[in-house]
């Protein structure tokens, strides 16, 4: 059973810098494609970052360039979210997600597979 | 960025129904487009990917067709657990972007 376990949410004050983390098991996971997508309370899915298998392609909405990085650490089936000078509009559930990739057209297709539970973050004073 | 416009809202069903919602984008996202259903407090689930390939495991009263701009989901036959909120998502490029969402609740 494929299980991705986000960790590392909390209460975070402007301007401050916040590490989350999701730890999986039940995948090869130095085989897949994974994302960050956040949900803020009572609101719609954000896509946030992308990172391919090795950790050399990383992806980010505009809105998290130059604050935000993507990372990941193969041997200990491990993706993280390094998150800077957080802003109220990033108050969050923060969930990792697995890329499942098919055959398409121009380019193999890809889209979000299994999911975490998320963590919350909270930006506020 | 592609923008990803989900219409209605909102809509109000009832069991056995059948719900059509519907997805356009600002710009041509081919078929890389995907639809996945949310339910409270739950992390959402893939439905259809690929504008029109049924997810293994999911019921097949749900299709999903579309190519371009223009893409619709379709529940045939509205089952008490259906009721929740959809988005769709596109992947073209490496700027991904969801729709607002389309909430169905029982009338």
């Amino acid at each position: 059973e494929v299980q991705l376990v986000e960790s590392g949410g909390g209460l975070v004050q402007p301007g401050g810098s916040l590490r989350v983390s999701c730890g999986a098991s039940g995948l090869i996971f130095r085989k897949y494609w994974m994302s960050w997508v956040r949900q803020a309370p009572g609101k719609g899915l954000e896509w946030v970052a992308n990172i391919d298998e090795e950790g050399s392609e990383k992806y980010y909405v505009d809105s998290v360039k130059g604050r935000f990085t993507i990372s990941r650490d193969n041997a200990k089936n491990s993706l993280f979210l390094e998150m800077n000078n957080l802003t109220t509009e990033d108050t969050a559930v923060y969930f990792c997600a697995s890329l499942f990739q098919y055959s398409s057209g121009w380019h193999p297709g890809r889209h979000f597979d299994y999911w975490g539970q998320g963590t919350p973050v909270t930006v506020s004073s | 960025d592609i923008q990803m416009t989900q219409s209605p809202s909102s809509l109000a069903a009832s069991v056995g129904d059948s719900v059509t919602i519907t997805c356009r984008a600002s710009q041509s996202v081919s078929t890389y487009l995907h639809w996945y259903q949310q339910k409270p407090g739950k992390a959402p689930t893939v439905l259809i990917y690929g504008a029109s390939y049924l997810q293994t495991g999911v019921p097949s009263r749900f299709s999903g067709s579309g190519s371009g701009t223009d893409f619709t989901l379709t529940i045939s036959s509205l089952q008490p657990e259906d009721f929740a909120t959809y988005f769709c998502q596109q992947s073209s490029g490496s700027q991904w972007t969801f729709g607002q969402g389309t909430k169905v609740e029982l009338k």
